[in-house]
């Protein structure tokens, strides 16, 4: 079936560093989706990108779809305390409909 | 403007019990979507519905596993005899367009004892 390669699994890092996370597979996707899960909650969009090559801001946060539209990666900025969370990369498969996979997740930890 | 709600929150069942986990999309969504998220885990797609109609239910099991989500009403993911594997989190997310990114609902932590 197909997969999502999400990578790191996890990382711990130092308050105010730079964070780079990013999703591949050997599918084509539609879009892609960046979430972050909190503990006990559900996943809260960060990021949706629709256009191969697309790159977008949400404040601290920058995301790129690749041209090949296999891949996207998520960039962090100035890491602060409450980045701490499960961040999700998630795709529309083209070949799949609107079936919306997910990868399994990069565990982000800040040292203070 | 309300978000997705799922009910409830926590849900413990028998193994042989019945669990039903409800889904009130957010106002205006008709496109609804079940995920089954393992501790640990990241999610995993189970089903995805329009109203009274299942699109894609290719993540479903075959076996003890529905999902409705009628013309009025919460969509409901049922889960028949439930066994402790079925512990999980279970979430709900809903879109206005078949590939508008979907917003989640908090889950329904189902403990099968």
């Amino acid at each position: 079936g197909q997969q999502l390669n999400q990578s790191p699994q996890s990382m711990f890092i130092q308050e105010g560093e730079d964070v780079s996370m990013n999703c591949t597979s050997s599918s084509i996707f539609n879009t892609w989706l960046w979430y972050k899960q909190d503990p006990g909650e559900g996943p809260v969009l960060l990021i949706a990108l629709y256009k191969a090559g697309e790159l977008t801001s949400n404040g601290r946060l920058t995301a790129q779809f690749g041209i090949t539209r296999k891949d996207s990666f998520l960039n962090i900025s100035a890491s602060i305390p409450s980045d701490v969370g499960i961040y999700f990369c998630a795709g529309h498969l083209m070949e799949y409909g609107n079936k919306l996979v997910f990868g399994a997740g990069t565990i982000l930890r800040v040292k203070s | 403007n309300a978000g997705v709600m799922q009910n409830p929150r926590h849900l413990v069942r028998r193994r042989g019990q019945e669990a039903r986990l409800r889904c009130s999309p957010m106002k205006g969504h008709s496109h609804v979507y079940w995920y089954r998220q393992l501790p640990e885990e990241g999610l995993k797609f189970m089903v995805y519905l329009q109203k009274e109609n299942i699109i894609d239910e290719s993540g479903m099991p075959k076996e003890r596993f529905s999902a409705e989500f009628p013309k009025e009403g919460p969509s409901i993911l049922r889960i028949q005899q439930v066994v402790r594997g079925d512990s999980a989190a279970y979430f709900c997310a809903s879109s206005p367009w078949d590939r508008g990114p979907p917003s989640f609902g908090q889950g329904t932590r189902l403990t099968v004892v």
